[in-house]
């Protein structure tokens, strides 16, 4: 069975910084893409970054550009966010996403149950 | 790069159809033919239930079709059940620059 699993959310002061987990089993990981997609509470969902099965390709959302980075450890399945200087407005559950194949263009099929990361003061 | 442009809510009754439009703009929905819906049901995950404007999943209910014209495509849901009441969400991809933009998300309601 396909499954991705989240970790690492949390409570964050603003300016503070998080690093996100999402361990993938049940496929060959490094043959697909994955998306990191959010959502803030009571809110619409908003695609933040993606990466390559390589890792060679990345991109990203333009408001995290900067300060969040997106990779991968294809040897242990699992892709990170690491999100640097955090806002409040980046207060949402994160969802990591297996894209339809290796390329960075696709569709988000499955996804993980999600983390919360909270950014108050 | 605005959301794409959904209907704040949709509802129907059971066994009748209804249709949830996604409108977006030349430069998404109307370049490519890359958009996606997604169901999510409160405090779950949500799923895909169409790729590639028109195509079905395996495991995903024949009640289920897509479409697109022009910068708006569609989702309609066929037979209406009370399972079918959830939060759905399309998604466009929008050029190297903007990559994906979502839609602003569709309650429906069966009544």
């Amino acid at each position: 069975e396909v499954q991705l699993l989240e970790s690492g959310g949390g409570l964050v002061q603003p300016g503070g910084s998080l690093r996100l987990s999402c361990a993938a089993s049940g496929f060959t990981f490094s043959a697909y893409a994955v998306s990191w997609v959010r959502q803030a509470p009571g809110k619409g969902l908003e695609w933040v970054s993606a990466i390559s099965g390589s890792g060679g390709s990345t991109n990203y959302l333009n408001s995290v550009e900067g300060r969040f980075t997106i990779s991968r450890d294809n040897s242990k399945n699992t892709v990170f966010l690491q999100m640097n200087s955090l806002r409040a407005e980046d207060t949402a559950v994160y969802f990591c996403a297996r894209h339809g194949g290796q390329k960075l263009v696709s569709w988000f099929d499955p996804w993980g149950q999600g983390t919360l990361v909270t950014v108050s003061s | 790069q605005s959301a794409l442009t959904q209907p704040a809510s949709v509802s129907g009754s059971p066994g009748q159809s209804i249709t949830i439009s996604c409108t977006g703009t030349s430069s998404d929905v109307g370049n490519y033919n890359l958009v996606s819906w997604y169901q999510q049901h409160p405090g779950r995950a949500p799923q895909l239930m169409i790729y590639e404007v028109n195509k079905r999943p395996s495991g995903v209910s024949y009640r289920f079709s897509g479409s697109k014209s022009g910068n708006t495509a569609s989702l309609t849901i066929s037979g209406l059940q009370a399972e079918d009441e959830a939060d759905y969400y399309c998604c466009s991809y929008a050029g190297s620059s903007t990559f994906y933009v979502f839609g602003t998300g569709t309650k429906v309601t069966v009544l």
